[in-house]
């Protein structure tokens, strides 16, 4: 498995401000990955973030409003910016160990955006 | 894209009972992921399925790859307040793709 944290757990944001959220993991790794989750949703892929190469971005998120970056093969930022109450969500980072396909996830960022 | 549907969606049953849950897909996938999320917490990673038929226990959970290689089945024996939470199957969405696509989940009550 593998030790993931996100900073910060949590925050109340107003309207039209960003907030960038940390990931931090125990060992290195070559994929990351964010997702969001929508309140009583299941989790929806926002990027994929390599070490070395820009972030590929799933159908409905944008780098404009979700920028990434992936400095090094141990952390990881997402930002979410210009925020508005929709944004208000768990944002969870992963990343892929042990086996193919096996995501181990961070805690979770919960978001509330007034 | 492709879409995973889990049944029940939610399920309230008494402790010590057994549970038995499914995520189905309208195609074939290749490796079957099982995770438990608990409330305020970032899903982890119960059981990993690779193959066809394959049964892999986990403690008192088992979960099978369904033959069909469109569904998987997760079940849990004598439940204890600990195993309340949302499960989620979850499965790449294409073969060589490290995408995961998560199904809809199971919420799991246990009735005191």
């Amino acid at each position: 498995s593998a030790v993931i944290s996100q900073k910060p757990s949590r925050d109340i944001c107003q309207r039209g401000t960003s907030l960038t959220i940390q990931c931090q993991v125990d060992s290195q790794v070559t994929m990351m990955f964010w997702y969001r989750q929508q309140p009583g949703q299941s989790l929806t892929l926002i990027a994929t973030a390599n070490q070395g190469s820009e972030a590929t971005y799933e159908s409905g998120f944008v780098i404009d409003k979700f920028p990434i970056s992936r400095p090094n093969l141990t952390f990881s930022t997402l930002t979410v910016s210009n925020m508005s109450p929709e944004d208000s969500s768990i944002y969870l980072c992963s990343v892929e160990r042990d086996r193919p396909y096996e995501q181990y996830f961070g805690p979770g960022t919960r978001l509330t955006v007034t | 894209g492709q879409q995973l549907n889990q049944s029940p969606q939610s399920m309230f049953i008494q402790e010590g009972e057994d549970v038995s849950m499914n995520c189905t897909s309208s195609s074939i996938f290749n490796t079957w992921l099982w995770y438990k999320q608990d409330p305020g917490e970032g899903p982890v990673l119960l059981i990993a399925l690779y193959k066809a038929g394959e049964l892999t226990s986990n403690g008192r959970l088992t979960a099978q790859f369904g033959i069909t290689r469109k569904d998987s089945f997760l079940n849990i024996s004598a439940s204890i307040p600990s195993d309340v939470g949302i499960y989620f199957c979850a499965g790449p969405e294409r073969f060589g793709n490290e995408k995961l696509t998560f199904g809809t989940g199971t919420r799991l009550t246990i009735i005191p």
